[in-house]
Order: structure tokens, then sequence, then C-alpha cells
């Protein structure tokens, strides 16, 4: 069974709209670690963020949001005001206690946001 | 300075050899870890270790083999190069275990072609 489920193979918006990449996980742990991070044309893995099971509240860092719901699996984001620049595969990972230390990864979501 | 450093960045061989690819973090981290990137972007990990201890072996072909010599470095050398091993290899280094582990930091990447 899939642990992580990126459903949005791609989107595309235009400049500063917002998007919402949605992730939605599974796991019997009831401490794990939710992780989102970006690969832009470059090629490296940039980190977003990390959130523990113990933590639902949602996270704002300028453009990025957030919204971790452990009711319904899911640590979605958003990015609002949409650039350019945010064009990148951005990729939802979870890491259990069963699985060691280990980033379960998401298929991945593109986003092409064009000017 | 870079926080997690591989080389080389691009290697183009031929089917049958033996390549290594270096690793190096200035975390200070305890963790360290092999992850494969395929063609459809899908990341997988391949090998962990924590304090030179192997603690991650997924199912991955025998020809690969890790060696940590110190907390800071971790290689990994190929065998008998496949053209399915042509991939991006990250390698990342993390703080801590379960239930307490910190952000995972990944490298740039190594782009491996094997031709």
């Amino acid at each position: 069974a899939q642990k992580v489920t990126q459903a949005q193979t791609e989107i595309s918006v235009v400049e500063k709209e917002d998007v919402t990449l949605d992730c939605v996980y599974e796991t019997r742990d009831t401490t794990y670690y939710l992780f989102w991070y970006k690969q832009p044309p470059s090629g490296e893995l940039v980190f977003l963020i990390r959130r523990n099971s113990f933590d639902e509240q949602n996270e704002i860092s300028g453009r990025y949001s957030w919204n971790f719901q452990k009711s319904t699996s899911s640590f979605n984001f958003t990015i609002t005001a949409s650039q350019v620049v945010d064009s990148a595969v951005y990729f939802c990972a979870l890491s259990e206690e069963l699985g060691g230390n280990k980033l379960v990864f998401g298929a991945g979501t593109i986003l092409r946001v064009k000017s | 300075d870079t926080a997690v450093s591989q080389t080389p960045k691009y290697l183009v061989t031929q089917m049958g050899n033996d390549k290594s690819i270096k690793c190096e973090q200035n975390l200070g981290h305890d963790t360290m870890y092999w992850y494969k990137q395929d063609s459809k972007k899908f990341l997988k990990i391949m090998f962990s270790y924590n304090n030179k201890e192997l603690i991650i072996n997924e199912t991955v072909p025998n020809r690969f083999s890790p060696k940590s010599p110190d907390k800071a470095h971790l290689n990994l050398h190929i065998n008998s190069l496949e053209l399915g091993d042509s991939a991006v290899y990250f390698c990342a280094s993390s703080q801590g275990t379960f239930p307490l582990i910190g952000t995972i930091y990944f490298g740039e990447g190594s782009w491996l072609t094997v031709v």
C-alpha cells in the first residue's frame, strides 16, 4: 500500500495565483514525521518543512503555508501568490517510527508557474 | 560551506565498470543515507548508517556497497554497473533517532549515466 499519495501529478498556474499541493499519508504509528521538499529544475532537494505527529498547528512561512490534519491524514501545502521561481517538483515524505529514520516519498507534484 | 556534499556531480561510465560516489557532511549529524531517484523522479532509500553502523538496507543488489569510514562520510561503491543503475543518487544526513529525529538534509545529487 502506498504510504504517501500525491494525487496531483502536475499543476499549472499563472503567476500570482494561489495553489495547493495535496499530500495524503498512511501509517499505523502514533509517532511520525512529515516533510515537504522542493526539487527545482537544477535538481537539488531543498528542505521546506518538518512536522511531527503531535503538532497539528498549521504553519506559515512567507508565501508558504501548511495544513496538517490528522483526522484526514493529510498534510497539504499552499503557495500564495505563486511566482515563476516556485516552478519545481514538490515532494511530500513520511518518516515512521517502525521504519526507522528513513523517508518514504510520494511520487511528487510538478508545479509549473507561468508568467 | 555546503552542508552535505557529494562527488562527483556527474558521472558517465560504461557497463561493467566499478565506480564510487563520495559523500561528506559537516553538520555533525550521526545518521547518513543514500537515496536513489529514478527516471520518473521517484525517490527511494537505499541505505542508512547511524554512527557508522548500517541500520537500513533496503532491497538493493549486492553490487551496491556503502562504506562509512566515520560519522561524517558515507561512500557508495557500485560494482559491475548496469544500464538500469542510471539514476540520480542523493546522499543525506540527519541527527537523532526516533522519537526525536531532526531535519534530513540532502546533498545536490550525483547524476550517474551508464552507457
